[in-house]
């Protein structure tokens, strides 16, 4: 099993520009989440989903959408990108809502100028 | 929503000594209490982790401590070696929610 795998690892983008952070699993977990990671702040949460079709807003969802079409993927897109969304960028799942592992991917190292 | 209180934020120690990071929180309904450690440039993995039936949990040389009447917890990481230098997060979760809520964090260094 690859378990959570993220791409891409590192990206620039120029203010206002949008992208998309992938994040796929293939351990069958129904529960996924985009945390931030952010210098003295610990993991923040951005969006979960608890299954395929339902999404639901985190702590910092502003600025952020998701979609679940599928068990595997998990997409973050930024529409607008802003300067204070550079950030590490963390994917993660468990076999159940939160009260299970969280095993997370390798991480999206985010530069926004 | 839920609020976790990570204490210190940062924690030097002489390899073979002690170390105990305290974590707050702010839900009496809070029943899941992971920690996970985070290596420098990597992503975190899950060490230990409680259930608010038990009191206190041990694999190895670490354990983690339980009071819910306080609302607090403790990671206890005895005859420190320089491998447990890494960043060590706090998190709580409640079932009336799906969200689990980090502390912000104590880096641990061990001196050798």
């Amino acid at each position: 099993n690859a378990g959570v795998t993220q791409t891409p690892k590192f990206q620039v983008l120029k203010t206002g520009q949008s992208m998309t952070l992938q994040c796929a699993q293939d351990m069958n977990h129904e529960y996924m989440s985009w945390y931030r990671q952010d210098p003295g702040m610990g993991l923040r949460l951005i969006h979960y989903s608890v299954g395929a079709g339902i999404t639901d807003q985190g702590e910092v969802p502003n600025g952020y959408n998701v979609s679940r079409s599928t068990t595997e993927d998990f997409p973050l897109r930024l529409l607008s990108a802003a300067p204070s969304q550079t950030s590490v960028y963390f994917c993660a799942s468990s076999y159940r809502p939160t009260s299970y592992e969280q095993y997370f991917g390798p991480g999206t190292r985010l530069t926004v100028t | 929503g839920e609020n976790v209180e990570q204490h210190p934020s940062t924690l030097s120690v002489q390899e073979g000594d002690s170390a105990v990071i305290k974590c707050t929180y702010s839900d009496s309904a809070s029943n899941y209490f992971p920690w996970y450690k985070q290596e420098l440039g990597k992503r975190p993995q899950l060490i230990i982790d409680i259930r608010s039936n038990v009191g206190e949990k041990k694999d190895q040389r670490i354990a983690v401590t339980l009071n819910k009447t306080a609302k607090h917890f403790s990671l206890h990481i005895t005859e420190t070696q320089p491998e447990d230098s890494a960043v060590y997060f706090c998190a709580a979760s409640s079932p009336n929610d799906y969200k689990l809520s980090f502390g912000a964090g104590t880096t641990v260094t061990v001196r050798a």
